[in-house]
């Protein structure tokens, strides 16, 4: 069972323009959400969090916004450079088994200089 | 303050053979999680250790197992390997704050 869904395989997008990476998710029990960034033959490496008390979360150039009744989340990369392709997973718990993360299938960004 | 080592980095077997994969989490980690990564999949969750515990656990079979010492450092075994078994198998690890640090992964594949 997928409960969290990245449905863009992936994006293209010019260098120092907007990424929007987005996320669905079907478990309303889920209250935690991450976001990781893979390069090839590395483990991913984390890059912002939101909790579900929140609707926005900001880190330089990084924002996640959440959208609970939608059961979406996204992530905005402004501006985007070429170091940030890469694939991007998006991951939730909830807090019952808080450090059991769902992942999304990933979706590769490609920033094209 | 060492990463998430994962080793080996590489690994071929044939079907049929076992393996076991090795992870030492980041020193004061008391919990190791499991991954699976295959193209279009995405992580699949395989299992959860903390305190030597299997806290969680996924839904892999059973040939999937694992363990984890008194060190926190832990591993994991497939036994009877099946060409979809190849994967890239990562562990991470985690203090008591959510979320992950994640080694650099195991790439297992079946012949």
């Amino acid at each position: 069972d997928q409960q969290v869904k990245q449905n863009s395989p992936s994006l293209s997008v010019q260098e120092g323009r907007i990424s929007i990476l987005n996320c669905d998710y079907t478990n309303s029990m889920f209250d935690y959400f991450l976001w990781y960034k893979k390069y090839p033959a590395e483990g991913p490496t984390f890059l912002i969090s939101i909790s579900s008390i929140k609707d926005k979360n900001e880190d330089g150039r990084f924002t996640v916004f959440l959208n609970k009744s939608a059961k979406h989340l996204s992530l905005h990369i402004v501006p985007s450079q070429p170091g940030d392709s890469a694939v991007y997973f998006c991951a939730a718990s909830a807090l019952d088994n808080f450090n059991k993360f769902y992942f999304g299938s990933g979706t590769k960004l490609n920033v094209k200089p | 303050k060492a990463g998430v080592t994962q080793t080996p980095r590489y690994l071929i077997k044939t079907r049929g053979q076992q393996v076991t994969l090795s992870c030492s989490p980041i020193s004061g980690h008391r919990s190791v999680s499991w991954y699976q990564q295959t193209p279009g999949q995405g992580l699949q969750f395989l299992f959860e250790y903390f305190s030597e515990t299997q806290r969680n656990k996924g839904n892999f079979p059973g040939r999937f197992s694992g363990r984890q010492f008194s060190n926190s450092r832990s591993e994991m075994n497939v036994s009877t390997l099946e060409l979809g078994d190849s994967a890239l198998y990562l562990c991470a690890s985690s203090s008591d704050r959510r979320g992950y640090t994640f080694g650099s992964g195991t790439r297992l594949t079946v012949v």
